[in-house]
């Protein structure tokens, strides 16, 4: 295991809400990367943190907003929910700005209706 | 054209055989290089870093072509738990995200 957690494991919203999803990094990581899973497709790079700033952001718009705390935890804020949203979401953890090979936790299941 | 191309797959093979898959990359400034495996409903899970003078653990073999931009994954003597999607993963020009190819499905059957 690479002790990444990630909470929820599944979430079902409806079009229009907000949903915040929560990460752990692997414990001397301070780096955390979230990326996003739709079916049949490769993760999608969301945005980096790196000791609490965005170092970095995938083409994504600014409604995907996230935070990273002095203890290196994370959250993915998305507002204004769309269907399109629906995937898997992925955090991932490394330590340093420039990524080598990260740890993905297991994912939350994010379903829009 | 797509940062990272794989082959489209899916591969079927029987137990034992031996698979390659390729892959393509277009930023030439990428510096870090991977395979991630990824089991069905699961997350990536780092398979090896690929290096340019290639490299070797156990039945896989990953090579890197930089001029060509190129990067390949061989399998040899497949096992049943060799079935999994492979992602061919670069790093971007930054150094701060992984790019990850669509993804290439193997499945290995007795």
């Amino acid at each position: 295991e690479t002790g990444v957690t990630q909470s929820p494991t599944h979430l079902i919203k409806t079009r229009g809400q907000q949903v915040t999803l929560r990460c752990s990094s692997q414990s001397g990581h301070n780096t955390v990367s979230w990326y996003q899973q739709a079916l049949g497709q490769g993760p999608q790079f969301i945005f980096q943190y790196y000791r609490e700033e965005e170092n970095g952001r995938g083409n994504f718009p600014p409604r995907f907003s996230g935070l990273q705390f002095p203890n290196y935890s994370s959250e993915l804020n998305v507002n204004a929910l769309e269907l399109d949203d629906s995937a898997l979401y992925l955090c991932a953890s490394s330590s340093g700005q420039v990524i080598n090979e990260q740890y993905f936790g297991p994912g939350t299941r994010l379903t829009v209706t | 054209r797509k940062e990272v191309e794989q082959d489209p797959g899916p591969f079927n093979v029987p137990e034992g055989a031996t698979v390659a898959f390729n892959c393509t990359y277009s930023n030439s400034a990428s510096q870090s290089f991977f395979w991630y495996r990824q089991d069905c409903r699961k997350e990536p899970k780092l398979l090896m870093s690929v290096y340019s003078s290639g490299n070797e653990d156990g039945r896989f073999t990953a090579q890197l072509n930089r001029a060509s931009q190129y990067i390949s994954l061989l399998i040899r003597d497949s096992k049943l738990s060799d079935s999994a999607t492979y992602l061919c993963v670069v790093n971007n020009q930054a150094g701060t995200a992984l790019i990850f190819g669509k993804g290439t499905t193997l499945s290995v059957s007795s």
